[in-house]
């Protein structure tokens, strides 16, 4: 089945803790983004993607790390987390230049910093 | 830098009503323009989109129109169901920089049975 997955789905951390979620997608897709979604300002891209190795930021990027060494595999990392990174946040991919093709959402993980 | 605005941020009509949520972008180099529909706790899924060359476009109930000389772009939904309730968010991608991807701040309806 194509899809892509998050892990994990929920969390809760503390500040200052490091921590990485990652994102898998199995559709070959070349464009792989990451968004975080926050009541009334919708869905704001973090990084994204347009194969290996090639990242670059989004609107919101500072607090993240991203990385993309395999193309099936985009991981956020929060080297440093701290309330204001309390979101959801959703990976998603493309089979191509992302903003001008289908986003495939991914299910979304659920991130508090106490 | 791009900005997608949408309006109303919330919506109500009864069941059989037309629905019709309006997006505006500021950057002319936009050239892409999908609709996501977010059901309560799921993922955004892609409903309809449009490029910048075609002025309207329909599937079944759902249309998209587009004015690039005004810079703004139409979700209309016919026939309401109950199921059509959800969060609808609009996009624009920049053309200058069309990995990039700027989101509305989403429109939630409720379609009233």
């Amino acid at each position: 089945e194509a899809q892509v997955t998050q892990n994990p789905r929920y969390l809760i951390t503390v500040t200052g803790k490091k921590l990485t979620v990652t994102c898998s997608q199995n559709m070959n897709h070349e464009y792989m983004s990451w968004y975080r979604q926050d009541p009334g300002l919708g869905l704001r891209q973090i990084y994204y993607s347009m194969n290996v190795e090639v990242t670059d930021k989004g609107d919101v990027p500072e607090g993240y790390k991203v990385s993309r060494k395999e193309k099936r595999n985009f991981p956020l990392i929060l080297e440093s987390p701290s309330p204001n990174q309390t979101s959801l946040y959703f990976c998603a991919s493309s089979i191509q230049r992302g903003g001008t093709d289908t986003q495939y959402f991914g299910p979304g993980t659920r991130l508090t910093v106490l | 830098g791009e900005n997608v605005e949408q309006h109303p941020s919330t919506l109500s009509v009864q069941e059989g009503d037309s629905a019709v949520i309006k997006c505006t972008y500021s950057d002319s180099a936009s050239n892409y323009f999908p609709w996501y529909k977010q059901e309560l706790g799921k993922r955004p899924q892609l409903i309809i989109d449009i490029r910048s060359n075609v002025g309207e476009k329909k599937d079944q109930r759902i249309a998209v129109t587009l004015n690039k000389t005004a810079k703004h772009f139409s979700l209309h939904i016919t026939e309401t169901q109950p199921e059509d309730s959800a969060v609808y968010f609009c996009a624009a991608s920049l053309q200058t920089s069309y990995d990039k991807v700027i989101f509305g701040p989403g429109t939630s309806l409720s379609v009233i049975p």
